[in-house]
């Protein structure tokens, strides 16, 4: 099993561009999130989704769209990308039950740098 | 507003040394998770404590969780050069239907031989 895999592992933008990354997970797992890491902070909850189809919003949601058409895949979606969104990004999965929140499987990250 | 704090964020520790990092959580939550991350790397999970009065041990680690204190532990016996890494707590919670799975700033340990 690859596990957890991000695509791209680095990209460059310019203000106002736009760009999607890519995260998949060959495990079955019902929860996909997208995280973001800037330096001297914890990750912090972007978005995620529950189920295919399904996507719902985490702690910093603004000036980022998500999609999951596949249970395999969920993608990150820049619309405008702004310096601020310079991050790396991370992907987790995750198969939960009814009763508990089981641990999160993270991807190698994205480094984004917005000029 | 769920708020988690690590303490310290730093620390350099000598090989053999015992140590504890600390992890306090501002609401009610009853999952508490450990990560490890090593330079330029992504994250690996450690523990997961699902209620009060939880202990889990790996190796040289041990975390354990207090719900009513709001307060989790870590820690490193007798510590080796392998261990030294960023770790980062996280707590979970649902408001307003909303998950919330929130992280600590990270503590990250250097061991040094």
């Amino acid at each position: 099993n690859a596990g957890v895999t991000q695509t791209p592992k680095f990209r460059v933008l310019k203000t106002g561009q736009s760009m999607t990354l890519l995260c998949a997970q060959d495990m079955n797992h019902e929860y996909m999130y997208w995280y973001r890491q800037d330096p001297g902070m914890g990750l912090r909850l972007i978005h995620y989704s529950v189920g295919e189809g399904t996507t719902a919003k985490g702690e910093v949601p603004d000036g980022y769209n998500v999609s999951r058409l596949k249970k395999q895949n969920f993608l990150l979606g820049l619309e405008s990308a702004a310096p601020s969104q310079t991050s790396v990004y991370f992907c987790a999965s995750s198969y939960t039950t009814t009763a508990s929140q089981e641990t999160q499987y993270f991807g190698p990250g994205t480094r984004l740098l917005v000029l | 507003e769920l708020k988690v704090e690590q303490n310290p964020l730093f620390l350099s520790m000598q090989e053999g040394k015992n140590y504890t990092i600390y992890c306090n959580y501002s609401t009610t939550s009853d999952r508490l998770y450990w990560y490890r991350q090593d330079p330029g790397k992504s994250l690996e999970s450690l523990f997961v404590l699902l209620s009060n009065g939880a202990v889990k041990q790996e190796g040289r680690l041990m975390a354990s969780l207090d719900t009513k204190a709001r307060l989790s532990t870590l820690h490193i016996t007798a510590a080796v050069h392998d261990l030294s890494a960023t770790y980062f707590c996280a707590v979970d919670t649902w408001v307003d239907s909303n998950y919330q799975l929130i992280w600590g700033a990270g503590t990250k340990l250097i061991i040094k031989p």
